[in-house]
């Protein structure tokens, strides 16, 4: 069975960019979670899809960050314009809605210069 | 052999006694982590620990990173019902991915 797998594995961009970063989740998968882990710190939560829906949302920072899932297999998350404090790490993380462990994603590795 | 490990697997504690998680690594780290996960939730952020040495607490949950900077036990004192779900570890060898534990799922007895 496949991981769940993310594209880039590393992103280097301008400040004012756009960059999409994208989660394709284990197939079967109904809940789908996006992190960001800014360098030396803890991992933070930024939002849940179930299925295609936003489940949770209340870790997003800011309206310059857009995640969709369009029907409910893969995600994308856009970042428009890239500000420099946007470097960091983004995980996902995706599980079965009858499991309790989330499988993750190797992460890309976003740097804004 | 896995560059992390984590246990015990699972643990069944009766409520209001103490319990102990560990979380071993191969080499040392940059930093360890210290998650909890509950259904449907996501990670719920416990503790980050940097320092050979240091010890950090969050309520009756108390962690520590060992000197050589290799080993992490995640001590939760008197037990309650709140406190079950698993726990995970993650290891920061490069400041740049995690390496997580396998899990332990905690379940408490009333």
């Amino acid at each position: 069975e496949a991981g769940v797998t993310q594209f880039p594995s590393h992103s280097v961009i301008e400040k004012g960019q756009t960059v999409t970063l994208r989660c394709d989740p284990i197939s079967g998968h109904d809940n789908l979670y996006w992190y960001r882990r800014v360098m030396g710190k803890e991992i933070k939560f930024l939002l849940h899809f179930v299925k295609e829906s936003k489940q949770d949302e209340s870790g997003m920072p800011n309206n310059r960050f857009l995640a969709e899932r369009t029907g409910g297999t893969y995600s994308t998350l856009k970042v428009q314009p890239a500000e420099l404090e946007d470097s960091g790490v983004y995980f996902c993380a995706s599980s079965q809605s009858s499991q309790v462990n989330e499988v993750f994603g190797p992460g890309t590795r976003l740097t804004v210069l | 052999s896995q560059e992390l490990e984590q246990s015990p697997q699972s643990l069944i504690v009766q409520e209001g006694k103490n319990l102990t998680i560990n979380c071993t690594s191969s080499k040392t780290l940059y930093g360890l982590y210290w998650y909890k996960q509950k259904y449907g939730e996501g990670l719920i952020f416990l503790m980050m620990l940097q320092k050979g040495g240091e010890e950090k607490s969050h309520e009756k949950i108390t962690a520590k990173l060992d000197e050589k900077k290799q080993q992490s036990s995640l001590h939760i004192t008197a037990s309650q019902p709140s406190h079950a779900g698993i726990y995970l570890c993650g290891a920061d060898y490069s400041n740049y991915q995690l390496i997580w534990g396998a899990g332990t799922k905690l379940i408490i007895k009333p």
